[in-house]
């Protein structure tokens, strides 16, 4: 079946960068999604990359495609302590209406 | 501003009682969907709707229950029957559903205990 798959947690110290991975086993030829989670609340759409894209970049968010391996990555720039947060991938199913959430990264960022 | 509204923020459930989760948009969205979130499992689709007075079952909708009598509104009942309710609960709305073009908006979700 469809999956998308991420890393459970992800220290960094405040100031270095962050890198979150994600990989998806199928997904139809469109957008691909990163939201945000802060405790207790919604997700937030953080940013997105259409599928005919290597990399996308929006200040200190760059977004990696390597369609050809179906791995996606969101690299937060100098990280702050505001960026810790759960952050989620996402991929429009290949066959259904429906968007498959990865599991979800717990970035903690330490001073 | 536009949003999605869900209500209450907190919600306890005593044993053999149903329970409502509300959600409402003023987005003019035709989809909307309920999600269920547990620690380290991500979101899993409970229902959604594609239109006023449709909807269809998602991955775990047994023991849950919604209906759609209006575009801003899409209810979630929590029935008896759904033997652990406890969980994250979140509400989204995009566009359309099946135009993965368009990103689903979430709402600030609803967390369920059991008393």
């Amino acid at each position: 079946g469809e999956d998308v798959e991420q890393s459970l947690f992800l220290s960094v110290r405040e100031g270095d960068s962050s890198v979150i991975n994600c990989t998806y086993t199928d997904s139809s030829s469109t957008y691909l999604y990163w939201y945000k989670q802060e405790p207790g609340a919604g997700l937030q759409l953080l940013t997105y990359i259409f599928s005919n894209m290597d990399m996308k970049q929006d200040q200190r968010l760059t977004v990696l495609l390597n369609k050809k391996d179906k791995h996606l990555s969101l690299r937060i720039a100098d990280t702050q302590t505001g960026d810790s947060a759960i952050y989620f991938c996402a991929a429009p199913s290949y066959n259904t209406d429906k968007l498959i959430f990865g599991t979800g990264t717990r970035l903690q960022v330490f001073p | 501003d536009g949003g999605i509204t869900q209500s209450p923020k907190y919600l306890f459930r005593k044993e053999g009682q149903n329970v409502t989760l509300s959600c409402e948009q003023n987005l003019n969205h035709d989809a909307m969907y309920w999600y269920r979130q547990d620690p380290g499992q991500g979101l899993r689709l409970i229902y959604y709707s594609q239109i006023v007075n449709d909807f269809q079952k998602g991955d775990i909708a047994e023991g849950y229950s919604v209906s759609r009598e209006k575009k801003e509104s899409f209810p979630l009942t929590v029935t008896s029957a759904q033997k652990n309710p406890t969980a994250f609960y979140l509400c989204a709305s995009s566009i359309r559903v099946g135009d993965s073009n368009q990103p689903q908006h979430f709402g600030d979700g609803t967390r369920l205990s059991i008393l």
